[in-house]
């Protein structure tokens, strides 16, 4: 079982619906990220939470430490959102900078 | 937001020869940069981690005489292919870390690597 794990890891939806990627992981953690990579590969991190709730524009990340449970949202998604999403934690145990990942919620907005 | 770049962005080589990919901190000093691997439809795998003037720590599994890691400065870390072969065909990604008392990690573009 991965440390990490992403539900769905698949989803396809329609210009303007709400989205939400799931991320539960199963050690303890100092920090969560999540990650957009598109399909010319170049990531680009989303956000960095250790608690609480973050908002960037039409997305927001909210982080559960009690559940380890970490979700993302897309308000009005956009084609442009299409991309693979990845949660990605630095574990407590172990080298402390080097990230866990996620296997990635590829995500598809038709208009 | 910091930005990190990576040079080249695509290469194709020759079975047998060696490759050399840049990754540089364009704004900031990094103090740890990593190396990362991956394949298709794949999570990003870890290669190895960089720290500035001192050697590379390799994940298991990774050939550290194979894959050569430099970070030579605080904004510039090396990977280089040798003896370059087809399965190691593969796209590159490295990040970097800002400095000890962050979590924050910054990605580079990437560099896909077609051996032939």
């Amino acid at each position: 079982k991965n440390e990490v794990e992403q539900s769905p890891q698949n989803l396809t939806a329609q210009e303007g619906e709400f989205i939400t990627i799931n991320c539960s992981y199963s050690v303890g953690i100092s920090a969560l990220h999540w990650l957009q990579q598109h399909p010319g590969g170049g990531i680009v991190s989303l956000f960095m939470l250790s608690s609480g709730k973050k908002k960037h524009g039409r997305l927001i990340a909210t982080i559960n430490i009690q559940e380890k449970h970490s979700s993302l949202h897309i308000t009005a998604s956009h084609p442009r959102d299409s991309a693979v999403y990845i949660c990605a934690v630095n574990p407590m145990t172990g080298t402390a900078s080097k990230l866990t990942f996620g296997t990635g919620t590829r995500l598809q907005v038709t208009l | 937001g910091a930005v990190v770049s990576q040079h080249p962005s695509w290469v194709i080589c020759k079975s047998g020869t060696s490759v050399k990919i840049e990754c540089r901190s364009l704004d900031f000093q990094a103090t740890t940069m990593f190396w990362y691997r991956q394949f298709p439809k794949q999570s990003l795998m870890l290669m190895a981690t960089s720290n500035e003037g001192s050697k590379a720590t390799y994940e298991q599994g990774v050939e550290k005489d194979k894959f050569l890691i430099n970070h030579a400065s605080l904004t510039l870390s090396t990977l280089t292919v040798t003896s370059a072969h087809p399965e190691d065909s593969s796209f590159y990604i490295c990040s970097a870390r800002a400095g000890l008392g962050t979590y924050e990690q910054y990605f580079g573009p990437g560099t896909r690597l077609t051996v032939t």
